[in-house]
């Protein structure tokens, strides 16, 4: 199975700030990775798809870049609805794993 | 408009079984894939499992592999996953995921989630 590890665990940052999150594959998966957002109670939704396609309806200040083994997901001028747990996931080859999250805190 | 809606809320006791439900519409349900994901207790998401209601081809994670059945009826766009014999590690929310036209576009569709306890 491929592992999927984000960094940070958690991080705390302010409205208005730029965020970068880490996600890393234990093997190539080429551009096969998705990001999503998850508030408490709800369910997932996919932001990023493909490492850097922007799902419709989704603000362009979410972004993502990477491939290979190595992805970013960048949030330029934080706004309040974006703090929240934020989730890579691989579809390269199943099973589809998930990284262990992230958790956007209001500084 | 695309729409995933699930079955209710469970409560159940450890040994017994259960079937829960995630009915598609707005959509063509046979030709996209539905996974099933985990979410214990104040955790991350753990994928579960996938099922191609046109032919049923199914396909699940190690972890999960002999532990749950996923299913599907095309007849009345639903997926299903059950288990045979719940154990109180089984308490935990899960979701049900429509996969886009392609494996790299993501789950684009979600489900409202079913909360599952199990508790003597």
């Amino acid at each position: 199975d491929i592992q999927m590890t984000q960094s940070p665990s958690s991080l705390s940052a302010s409205v208005g700030d730029r965020v970068t999150i880490t996600c890393r594959a234990s093997q190539s998966i080429s551009t096969y990775l998705n990001w999503y957002q998850q508030k408490p109670g709800k369910a997932p939704k996919l932001l990023i798809y493909a490492a850097s396609r922007l799902q419709s309806g989704v603000p362009s200040r979410f972004s993502g870049s990477g491939s290979g083994t190595g992805f970013t997901l960048t949030i330029t001028s934080l706004q309040p609805e974006d703090f929240a747990t934020y989730y890579c996931q691989h579809s390269y080859s199943t099973p589809y794993t998930f990284g262990q999250g992230t958790k956007l805190k209001i500084k | 408009e695309v729409q995933l809606v699930q079955s209710g809320a469970e409560v159940k006791k450890p040994g017994e079984s259960l079937k829960i439900s995630c009915k598609g519409s707005g959509y063509r349900f046979t030709s996209y894939w539905i996974a099933w994901v985990r979410q214990m207790p104040g955790k991350g998401l753990e994928w579960m499992g996938i099922i191609y209601p046109g032919d049923s081809d199914t396909t699940y994670s190690p972890s999960f592999q002999g532990q749950v059945t996923i299913s599907a009826d095309e007849s009345i766009t639903t997926a299903y996953l059950q288990w045979s014999s719940l154990k109180a590690s089984d308490t935990a929310m899960y979701y049900c995921g429509r996969q886009g036209m392609a494996t790299i576009t993501g789950f684009d569709y979600w489900g409202q989630g079913t909360l599952v306890t199990v508790s003597s």
